[in-house]
């Protein structure tokens, strides 16, 4: 069955670093990639879509990269902020989005 | 971005009534919307894919009889849990489609459920 692993449950960062966090996933071929914020008690908020013939996507401080071969994507934010502080949730997809448990993000000031 | 609104943020329901949450696009036709259930610390799951005018294809082990989804038009979807029970309890989110499958859904706000 497909599965969906995002690297750590939590990752502390110290203020103003990059934050890497990665998505791998297995028995799984999806076309594109989404990765999206979720705050508490919210719903997630979109971020960025990388299709499998992209390698990297930026959009501002984002980036995201899709490695079809590795089964792999990386998702950074640099100059972090603690206002980026969240749960990270990529979610591979063919028709239908399966998303990871997500990645718990701090950032420290 | 796209925005999604659900309807109502939060409901306490007895056990054994039912509640009826909606998801409404406002800004945009969608084609598809979904619906997804998150519990504590867990991942979304897809509990069903509707489309505007049309029935709801519901996910495997997911209830069709007890989530009962309508899709009036193109911005509004309803789900309503029939008989909840304590189990039901969830965070329930709803999400809105434009275009193909391989563009971006846009999730509502979420519903917190909680049933006594």
């Amino acid at each position: 069955s497909q599965k969906i692993e995002q690297n750590s449950e939590a990752l502390n960062i110290q203020e103003g670093k990059t934050a890497t966090l990665t998505c791998n996933y297995t028995n799984y071929s999806p076309a594109y990639l989404q990765w999206y914020r979720q705050d508490p008690g919210r719903g997630p908020v979109f971020l960025l879509l990388i299709r499998e013939n992209e390698k990297e996507k930026r959009k501002e401080r984002l980036k995201v990269t899709f490695d079809t071969t590795l089964k792999q994507s990386l998702f950074h934010i640099t100059a972090s902020q603690p206002a980026d502080s969240a749960t990270y949730l990529c979610a591979p997809a063919n028709e239908k989005l399966t998303f990871g448990t997500g990645t718990r993000l701090t950032i420290i000031p | 971005g796209a925005v999604v609104s659900q309807h109502p943020s939060w409901v306490i329901c007895k056990s054994g009534t039912s509640v009826k949450i909606e998801c409404r696009s406002l800004d945009f036709q969608a084609t598809t919307m979904f619906w997804y259930r998150q519990f504590p610390k867990q991942s979304l799951m897809l509990m069903a894919t509707s489309n505007e005018g049309s029935k709801a294809t519901y996910e495997q082990g997911v209830e069709k009889d007890k989530f009962l989804i309508n899709h009036a038009s193109l911005t509004l979807s309803t789900l309503t849990v029939t008989s909840a029970h304590p189990e039901d309890s969830s965070f329930y989110i709803c999400s809105a489609l434009f275009g193909g499958y391989t563009d971006t859904q846009y999730f509502g706000p979420g519903t917190r459920l909680t049933v006594l």
